[in-house]
């Protein structure tokens, strides 16, 4: 069972901070990485994604990726009260399909 | 562009009725999937299409559960007969590619109740 592992939080940091959310997954072989913020009530909305490792920086968030350690990693600098959601961690493997994490809660304190 | 359209919205019904839910993916996309999201299990795949042909329902829960994609512009999910474990919100995603790894796009869901 291919397993993407996620800390449930909540997580929470004041606004204007560094919010780091964490992700890691069991198949070795994945080659597709993504994370998603869901709004209480919304449906998943996709942040980004990242193949490569190393960084990749959209705006005030950056996806991190180590394939050796089998972790994914969201940073959002400057948080915003509006940032407040739940983060979903995406990992496409060798079952050709997505498994999604739990997801990690985090809350921005104005 | 209009995103994923999903039908109903919401949707209570009793135990032993037939559910069905239906989704419009983004015009041009090759991809379809079902996904049902509950805050034990959280985002489980049912089952998902490429180019209208299924290719993983390995996450259908049981035999009460099933899906159809007629054309590239429709798919329902059916359940029937319905249980009240099957009281979930059903998201329905569209990818452009033809993979089911690639970036999804959600539609906004459709909340069933089960009494």
């Amino acid at each position: 069972q291919k397993e993407v592992e996620q800390n449930s939080g909540p997580l929470s940091v004041p606004e204007g901070a560094i919010a780091s959310l964490n992700c890691t997954y069991s198949d070795r072989g994945s080659q597709s990485f993504f994370w998603y913020r869901q709004y209480s009530g919304k449906s998943p909305e996709l942040i980004m994604f990242i193949y490569s490792n190393g960084d990749k920086e959209d705006g005030r968030f950056t996806a991190q990726l180590n394939k050796a350690s089998q972790y994914v990693s969201l940073l959002i600098r400057d948080s915003q009260p509006s940032d407040s959601a739940t983060y979903l961690c995406a990992v496409g493997g060798g079952s050709e399909k997505l498994v999604f994490g739990k997801g990690t809660k985090l809350t921005v304190n104005p | 562009d209009a995103g994923v359209i999903q039908s109903p919205r919401h949707e209570v019904t009793e135990m032993g009725q037939e559910v069905t839910l239906r989704c419009k993916p983004i015009s041009g996309h090759n991809s379809l999937f079902w996904y049902r999201q509950t805050m034990m299990r959280g985002l489980e795949l049912l089952i998902y299409f490429n180019n209208n042909v299924p290719i993983d329902d390995s996450g259908m829960p049981e035999d009460r559960f099933s899906a159809k994609m007629p054309n590239a512009s429709f798919s329902t999910l059916k359940i029937q007969p319905s249980e009240p474990r099957d009281s979930a919100v059903y998201f329905c995603a569209s990818s452009p590619r033809a993979s089911g790894k690639e970036t999804q796009y959600f539609g906004p869901g459709t909340r069933l109740l089960v009494l």
